[in-house]
């Protein structure tokens, strides 16, 4: 059972470079998160999706898009990163939108230069 | 809005010693709320939810929805309990919301 599985896991881009984050989950969870991780900022909401098909922006959506065509997987875009954009990215997943636990990937490491 | 604060980014205390992080949260509803952990090269996880009452690790929090908060207390801290603590809330519509995060060190 892989749970929530993150790709790729390091990656390193140049300024107005674009790319593509995976967020793959098998516990067919209607929810799916993208969050940003800064040191001192905690972890702050990118975009959500509460089902196939629908996303929704969250805190700080600006410069990143997102797609859910299939349930198990939310694709986080980046079409022209900002050296801003350097970061931590974690995905979760949740059953629900009730008080079930959420299960995060292991991070992707962001440098944009 | 839905907001979560946690005062503290850092605190450190001795091996044995009580520790508290503190969560104050802000929403007009009944919020769900919980502590997550994030152990050093591991990925955030659940530590206790508050509808579930439980204590998890010797650590426990209590809803004080007259205070809006949510403390996370633990009567002995342990070396393996350093790590980042988030606090989370959860509302109707589904935003999981999460604070800035407590960096715990505990020291021998």
């Amino acid at each position: 059972n892989a749970g929530v599985t993150q790709t790729p896991k390091f990656r390193v881009l140049k300024t107005g470079q674009s790319m593509t984050l995976l967020c793959a989950q098998d516990m067919n969870h209607e929810y799916m998160y993208w969050y940003r991780q800064d040191p001192g900022m905690g972890l702050r909401l990118i975009h959500y999706s509460v089902g196939e098909g629908t996303t929704a922006k969250g805190e700080v959506p600006d410069g990143y898009n997102v797609s859910r065509l299939k349930k198990q997987n939310f694709l986080l875009g980046l079409e022209s990163a900002a050296p801003s954009q350097t970061s931590v990215y974690f995905c979760a997943s949740q059953k629900g939108g009730d008080g079930t636990e959420a299960f995060f990937g292991q991070g992707t490491r962001l440098t944009v230069v | 809005a839905q907001r979560v604060t946690q005062p503290e980014k850092l605190l450190s205390v001795f091996k044995g010693a009580p520790v508290e992080l503190k969560c104050n949260y802000s929403y007009s509803g009944s919020p769900e709320l919980f502590w997550y952990v994030q152990y050093s090269r591991q990925r955030l996880q659940l530590l206790l939810r508050h509808i579930s009452r439980e204590s998890i690790k010797g650590f426990t929090a209590d809803l004080n929805k007259g205070e809006t908060s949510f403390h996370l207390k633990k009567p002995f801290a342990q070396e393996e309990d350093s790590a980042m603590y988030y606090c989370a809330l959860i509302t109707s519509g589904s935003r999981l919301t999460f604070g800035e995060g407590t960096q715990l060190t505990v020291n021998p």
